[in-house]
């Protein structure tokens, strides 16, 4: 089980500049989530996908922000044009919802520096 | 609205008990109790969740109290690796698994 996986780990940016972070979600969860933390706002839920498809995009910040699930085992979150304060952690998770109880498993996250 | 109540910080001596409250008044029916972990520079891990009984695995133990107003979190020896940000989370499983985060409390254990 490799978990899942992100990169790239770290991303430095200028301001203006597109950002793409791209997670793989760990074989056979059909449920992915990005969220975003950082020291003033904490763990934020930004997207949710259930079997490749948005559920739940309330959490994205703004226009800026958009993600795809192209096919269960791949997800981007795109940022353009990116801001400083953009700056934090991104992590992405996944779960398997259909086997009852699963909890989310997240990867390690980037971190993202938009100068 | 926070879900869930932790104490922002605790400190624990290396090779104790760790007890971690948590206050979930308004905990639903159908929701579960789940407690995440975050150490320094990682993803948050899971590390337990519960219902009603009291649950235990290899990594530590869970006390809901009958009401399910409560519980408590319990790493029944705790070690250096155990200083991490612990999230204690109510959600419904099948919702898609969408957990609100909240504060967390920042345990240190100490030599």
């Amino acid at each position: 089980d490799a978990g899942v996986i992100q990169s790239p780990r770290h991303e430095v940016t200028e301001m203006g500049q597109e950002v793409t972070l791209r997670c793989k979600p760990i074989s056979g969860h059909n449920s992915l989530f990005w969220y975003r933390q950082t020291m003033m706002r904490g763990l934020e839920l930004l997207i949710y996908f259930n079997n490749n498809v948005p559920i739940d995009d309330s959490g994205m910040p703004e226009d800026r922000f958009s993600a795809k699930m192209p096919n269960a085992s791949f997800s981007t979150l795109k940022i353009q044009p990116s801001e400083p304060r953009d700056s934090a952690v991104y992590f992405c998770a996944s779960s398997f919802p259909d086997r009852g109880n699963s909890p989310l498993h997240f990867g390690n996250g980037t971190r993202l520096t938009v100068t | 609205d926070a879900k869930t109540t932790q104490p922002t910080s605790m400190d624990c001596a290396e090779g104790r008990a760790a007890n971690l409250p948590c206050n979930h008044s308004t905990i639903s029916g159908n929701e579960y109790v789940y407690w995440y972990r975050q150490i320094h520079s990682q993803g948050p891990q899971y590390i337990i969740h519960g219902l009603k009984n009291n649950e235990t695995n290899e990594m530590a133990s869970l006390i809901i109290t009958e009401d399910r107003k409560s519980s408590t979190l319990i790493l029944p020896h705790a070690t250096l690796r155990d200083t991490a940000v612990y999230y204690c989370i109510v959600g419904v499983p099948n919702a898609g698994n969408m957990l609100t985060f909240g504060g967390g409390t920042r345990l240190m254990v100490k030599p």
